[in-house]
């Protein structure tokens, strides 16, 4: 059974603080991503990365970065949190070839 | 890039009848349309998906038809049930997962009872 996981369900968090989101997949997949989701907005890809050390920009890269330092880590990094990113984010995972993508729990993220 | 479009955003239906959700695609290139169900605090969850080499495609309750000639396809939902009651995400890409999927805005399914 697949395994995606967050490192936090709920994080609080103060405007100008540098926020790491981390995601670990258990089923060696290649392909990894970064979503938001936001009411009426659906999920909007952040960052993606097609294996290690490589990143590709999604349709929403400002005020974010990434880093995969290992093929099942891949984490999301808040450079100065504002208020425009409280907001829940999704990771996820994806075999190459094999097409289903399994998402992580999420963790909702409040910045004040 | 590609553009999915999600209607309704909204839907209300009495459990038993049935329930229709659209999107159109904008890339002739997509071959693959998964449907993803996300109920109140959880994950989005694939229900469904469907491979541009058929038109069809039936588990139970749900069924996904495809029609790529008009880069559209639904999601069909029968005998509605409370517990069908979730937001539902269409999405495209290619199959090879080389391309992230690009999803829809999501449908709230909402089955009263």
């Amino acid at each position: 059974d697949v395994k995606v996981t967050q490192s936090s369900r709920y994080l609080v968090k103060r405007t100008g603080e540098k926020v790491f989101l981390e995601c670990v997949q258990d089923m060696d997949h290649e392909n990894m991503f970064w979503y938001r989701q936001d009411p009426g907005l659906g999920l909007r890809l952040i960052y993606f990365s097609y294996d290690v050390k490589m990143k590709e920009k999604g349709d929403i890269p400002e005020g974010y970065s990434v880093s995969r330092e290992k093929k099942e880590r891949f984490s999301l990094i808040l450079e100065s949190a504002s208020t425009n990113q409280t907001s829940m984010y999704l990771c996820a995972s994806i075999q190459r070839g094999r097409g289903t993508q399994y998402f992580g729990p999420g963790t909702r993220l409040l910045v004040l | 890039g590609e553009n999915v479009e999600q209607h309704p955003s909204t839907l209300s239906v009495q459990e038993g009848d049935s329930a229709v959700i659209k999107c159109t695609y904008s890339d002739s290139a997509s071959n693959y349309f998964p449907w993803y169900k996300q109920e109140l605090g959880k994950r989005p969850q694939l229900i469904i998906d469907i491979r541009s080499n058929v038109g069809e495609k039936k588990d139970q309750r749900i069924a996904v038809t495809l029609n790529k000639t008009a880069k559209h396809f639904s999601l069909h939902i029968t005998e509605t049930q409370p517990e069908d009651s979730a937001v539902y995400f269409c999405a495209a890409s290619s199959f090879s997962g080389n391309t992230p999927l690009v999803f829809g805005k999501g449908t709230r399914l909402s089955v009263i009872a």
